[in-house]
């Protein structure tokens, strides 16, 4: 079945700087992957996802790329604010269904 | 989007007994989905229900521990059973929206 790796679990980036955050999958028939954001105590929220017939995606400062021969994806976070700092979790979707497999999360700290 | 809710949003429960959690949609949904999500980790899927037919249980998941009900496309409802310290956790429901999965706000448990 597939399997999602993310790495690495615990970043910590200057204020104003970029912060990426990397997930490989092991299964070619993947075709979805989104990215969520749990802030602490909060249920997790999905900031933006990418599908497998593009390869990169950006809303205003976050972005997602898909390298479908690499089997991997990024999350790409440019000029980090304090309100950046959350567990982000990467995910992708084997099947046509909903069900999602989950990489195990990384904890974005920004420093001021 | 979906509209989630759960309750109890949190509980404290002595070792033993059972504790049911229910999730309520504000639209109808195929595929609802139940988590466990220990502190500082990833999302753990528990099972998928569907309305109709019986949940489909993940690998270390038992139907006599996490009885889940589905009457219809709305509601569904996770059973902690005989719990144990060990269920302390947090509990998320989520449904799947075009290839999106939303999260409930969570329940907290706590089992003494």
């Amino acid at each position: 079945g597939e399997n999602v790796e993310q790495h690495p679990s615990t970043l910590s980036v200057q204020e104003g700087d970029s912060a990426v955050i990397k997930c490989t999958y092991s299964d070619s028939a993947s075709n979805y992957f989104p990215w969520y954001k749990q802030e602490l105590g909060k249920r997790p929220q999905l900031i933006i996802d990418i599908r497998s017939n593009v390869g990169e995606k950006k809303d205003q400062r976050i972005a997602v790329t898909l390298n479908k021969t690499a089997k991997h994806f990024s999350l790409h976070i440019t000029e980090t604010q304090p309100e950046d700092s959350a567990v982000y979790f990467c995910a992708a979707n084997p099947e046509m269904g909903d069900q999602l497999i989950w990489g195990a999360g990384t904890k974005l700290i920004i420093k001021p | 989007s979906a509209v989630i809710s759960q309750k109890p949003s949190r509980d404290i429960c002595q070792r033993g007994t059972s504790l049911t959690i229910q999730c309520q949609v504000d639209s109808q949904v195929t595929m609802m989905f139940w988590y466990r999500q220990q502190p500082g980790q990833s999302l753990t899927l528990i099972a998928t229900a569907n309305q109709g037919s019986e949940a489909t249980y993940e690998s270390g998941f038992v139907i006599d521990k996490f009885p889940i009900s589905r009457p219809n496309l709305t509601f569904s409802t996770l059973t902690v059973s005989n719990m144990s310290p060990e269920d302390s956790s947090i509990y998320l429901c989520s449904v799947g929206w075009s290839g999106e999965q939303f999260f409930g706000p969570g329940t907290r448990l706590t089992v003494l």
